[in-house]
């Protein structure tokens, strides 16, 4: 497998809570980018962390936020969540520069279930 | 516009049939391209990357067309196991690796 792993695998919330979802990207990379997928969809990206900052975003609200640690894991929060934020939520770590190839290896995501 | 477009299918083959796909991407900057597949309730994984002089993988066959800013992929000799979701990934930004995907088409090989 990858040696991406994530956390939960599966969850439950009501609307107006708020989720923290966790990423163990593979070893020896530097990069996790955190992708939503909603049923019948392609991955949308929501943002990257790149040595502990985040380098880049997608067109999503700023309740949607992240932190990557020294160990390069990373976190996924959401805020006030909505229906609509149902969905998968992927991560993928990669190796850029160093040589790295930039190949996306995703973890098997947290399917998060907003009621 | 969406940034990659993908006609979802499904497509619906016989095994040993030959199939292709076909994706557009709207950024004409766009640097790095890739055929993803993802298995039903599973994570996407890498198929292969998309070369501009075009590139082959056993029974794979990527091809780019910059022109047109169109990407394919052609599977021969359709096995059951090739049955997937295959999903058109454009890196439109060289600095950092902001992945678009596609939607995805989905395939269906029959006995």
């Amino acid at each position: 497998e990858t040696g991406v792993t994530q956390s939960p695998t599966h969850l439950i919330k009501t609307r107006g809570q708020q989720v923290t979802l966790r990423c163990s990207s593979q070893s020896g990379h530097n990069t996790v980018s955190w992708y939503q997928q909603a049923l019948g969809q392609g991955p949308q990206f929501i943002f990257q962390y790149y040595r502990e900052e985040e380098n880049g975003r997608g067109n999503f609200p700023p309740r949607f936020s992240g932190l990557q640690f020294p160990n390069y894991s990373s976190e996924l929060n959401v805020n006030a969540l909505e229906l609509d934020d149902s969905a998968l939520y992927l991560c993928a770590s990669s190796l850029v520069g160093s040589g790295g190839t930039g190949e996306l290896f995703f973890g098997e995501g947290s399917r998060l279930t907003v009621l | 516009r969406k940034e990659v477009e993908q006609d979802p299918g499904p497509f619906n083959v016989p095994e040993g049939a030959t199939v292709a796909f076909n994706c557009t991407y709207s950024n004409s900057a766009s640097q790095s391209f890739f055929w993803y597949r993802q298995d039903c309730r599973k994570e996407p994984k890498l198929l292969m990357s998309v070369y501009s002089s075009g590139n082959e993988d056993g029974r794979f066959t990527a091809q780019l067309n910059r022109a047109s800013q169109y990407i394919s992929l052609l599977i021969r000799d359709s096995k059951l196991s090739d049955s997937a979701t295959y999903l058109c990934v454009v890196n439109a930004d060289y600095n950092f690796n902001k992945f678009y995907f596609g939607s995805g088409t989905k395939l269906n090989v029959k006995p």
